[in-house]
């Protein structure tokens, strides 16, 4: 039973570069979405999906890309990275939103030099 | 829009002395509210949730939240604490069509250090 599964847990990336975190889940959510964590701020939504084919936008949703082809899947893109996208990024999934459990992934730690 | 202030940024307790961690919410649907705990470098993990029914939730590794309406808060207790609840404690909420992974807003968290 894997749940959520991020990868990288870990990536260095220079200024301007692009980089894509994948987030998979293995329990048939509909419900998707990313949040970033930074000190003091606790987590913030960047952006969500309903199901596959639908994606909106969080309460920080610049320089961020997403796409939901497949209900399993929910990739992150960072199209041109910027020394304020430092962050650590969960990717959370439910299988509706009637407040059943949200499941969080372990978490990627992203550093932009 | 809905928002979650937890009060305290940081807690320092002793160990075996009991602990409230304390959060306030506004939102003008009814909502559904959640504790998590994340330990150093870890995930997020659910340690209780209040959806409707009763206003006391009990929930893992002794913790329990009382949901107060009326004072719009769903502080966190636990009577007697251990060295290894040491960690940041995130009070969040979530409600009208936002009650999944879709619509959870945290408060900025509430580091708890445990003393010996």
């Amino acid at each position: 039973n894997a749940g959520v599964t991020q990868t990288p847990k870990f990536q260095v990336l220079k200024t301007g570069q692009s980089m894509t975190l994948q987030c998979a889940q293995d329990m048939n959510h509909e419900y998707m979405s990313w949040y970033r964590q930074d000190p003091g701020m606790g987590l913030r939504l960047i952006h969500y999906s309903v199901g596959a084919g639908i994606t909106d936008q969080g309460e920080v949703p610049n320089g961020y890309n997403v796409s939901r082809s497949t209900t399993e899947d929910f990739p992150l893109r960072l199209l041109s990275a910027a020394p304020s996208q430092t962050s650590v990024y969960f990717c959370a999934s439910s299988r509706d939103n009637s407040g059943n459990t949200i499941y969080f992934g372990e978490g990627s730690w992203l550093t932009v030099v | 829009a809905q928002s979650v202030t937890q009060l305290d940024s940081q807690v320092p307790v002793f160990e075996e002395a009991p602990v409230e961690l304390r959060c306030n919410y506004s939102s003008s649907v009814s909502v559904y509210l959640f504790w998590y705990v994340q330990y150093p470098n870890q995930g997020l993990q659910l340690l209780l949730k209040y959806l409707s029914g009763s206003t006391l939730v009990k929930g893992i590794n002794g913790f329990e939240a009382e949901f107060n309406k009326s004072q719009t808060s769903f502080h966190l207790r636990k009577p007697s604490v251990h060295i290894s609840d040491t960690a940041e404690y995130f009070c969040a909420v979530s409600g009208g069509s936002g009650g999944g992974a879709d619509g959870l807003t945290f408060g900025k968290g509430t580091h708890l250090i445990i003393q010996p």
